[in-house]
C-alpha cells in the first residue's frame, strides 16, 4: 500500500502571504496525484488533478507540482475562504487510491 | 450534473452490520465509471473503503476487505455498503462517490455514530 504523508500538519499564516503544501509518497505515484480542500460540514473539492492540472472553477493562485514521490500544492497568496484543510490523494494503482492526513491551513 | 446521496441508519449497535445506499441521479451507473465509498472520522482525515465498477468488479481498502461488501442494482441506478461487526473506530461521515482517474465526485456524506 503506497502511504503518503503530508506536512505541515498545521500551517499558521495570513491572508495574502504564500502557502507551500507538501506531500510525500512512499514509493513513486508518477504524476497521479491530486489535491482536495475540505471546509467544515462539507465534502472535500477537487483543487488538482495529475499533479499540475486545476480543475474547473479553481482560481488561478493555487497551482500544484511534483512528480515520483514528492509533490507541492501552492497558493500564491491567501484569501480569506483559503483557510480550511488540505488532502492529496494517488491514483497509481487504480482504481484503488489513498488519502494523506491532510495539512490545516490556520489563519494566525 | 450527477448527484448522489447517502441514506441509511445514523445509529448502529457494536458488532452489527452497518448498511448505506446511495442514490445516483443524473447519470446511468450502467454506463461507466467506479462508484465507491469513503469515511472520515470525526475531527480525522479520509479513508478510501472500496470502489465497484459498473460491470459488478470490486476493489476494497486492504485494511478492510474481510468486513466489507459494495454491491450494485442498475436497476434502481444506486449502489450499497455493508460494514459488518462495527466497532466505535468504525464512528463516521460516511461518503458515496463517483470515482474517475480525474476526480471524485461527492455525495453530502452522512454521520454514522456506532454505539449501544
Amino acid at each position: 500500500e503506497i502511504v503518503l504523508t503530508q506536512s505541515p500538519a498545521t500551517l499558521s499564516l495570513s491572508p495574502g502571504e504564500r502557502a507551500t503544501l507538501s506531500c510525500r509518497a512512499s514509493q513513486s505515484v508518477s504524476s497521479y496525484l491530486a489535491w482536495y480542500q475540505q471546509k467544515p460540514g462539507q465534502a472535500p473539492r477537487l483543487l488538482i488533478y495529475d499533479a499540475s492540472n486545476r480543475a474547473t472553477g479553481i482560481p488561478a493562485r493555487f497551482s500544484g507540482s511534483g512528480s515520483g514521490t514528492d509533490f507541492t500544492l501552492t497558493i500564491s497568496s491567501l484569501e480569506p475562504e483559503d483557510f480550511a484543510v488540505y488532502y492529496c490523494q494517488q491514483r497509481s494503482n487504480w482504481p484503488l487510491i489513498t488519502f494523506g492526513q491532510g495539512t490545516r491551513l490556520e489563519i494566525k | 450534473q450527477v448527484q448522489l446521496q447517502e441514506s441509511g441508519p445514523g445509529l448502529v449497535k457494536p458488532s452489527e452490520t452497518l448498511s448505506l445506499t446511495c442514490a445516483v441521479s443524473g447519470y446511468s451507473i450502467s454506463s461507466g465509471y467506479y462508484w465507491g465509498w469513503i469515511r472520515q472520522p470525526p475531527g480525522k482525515g479520509l479513508e478510501w473503503i472500496g470502489s465497484i465498477y459498473h460491470s459488478g468488479s470490486t476493489y476494497y481498502n486492504p485494511s478492510l476487505k474481510s468486513r466489507v461488501t459494495i454491491s450494485v442494482d442498475t436497476s434502481k441506478n444506486q449502489f450499497s455498503l455493508k460494514l459488518s461487526s462495527v466497532t466505535a473506530a468504525d464512528t463516521a461521515v460516511y461518503y458515496c462517490a463517483r470515482l474517475s482517474r480525474q476526480q471524485l465526485v461527492w455525495g453530502q456524506g452522512t454521520l454514522v455514530t456506532v454505539s449501544s
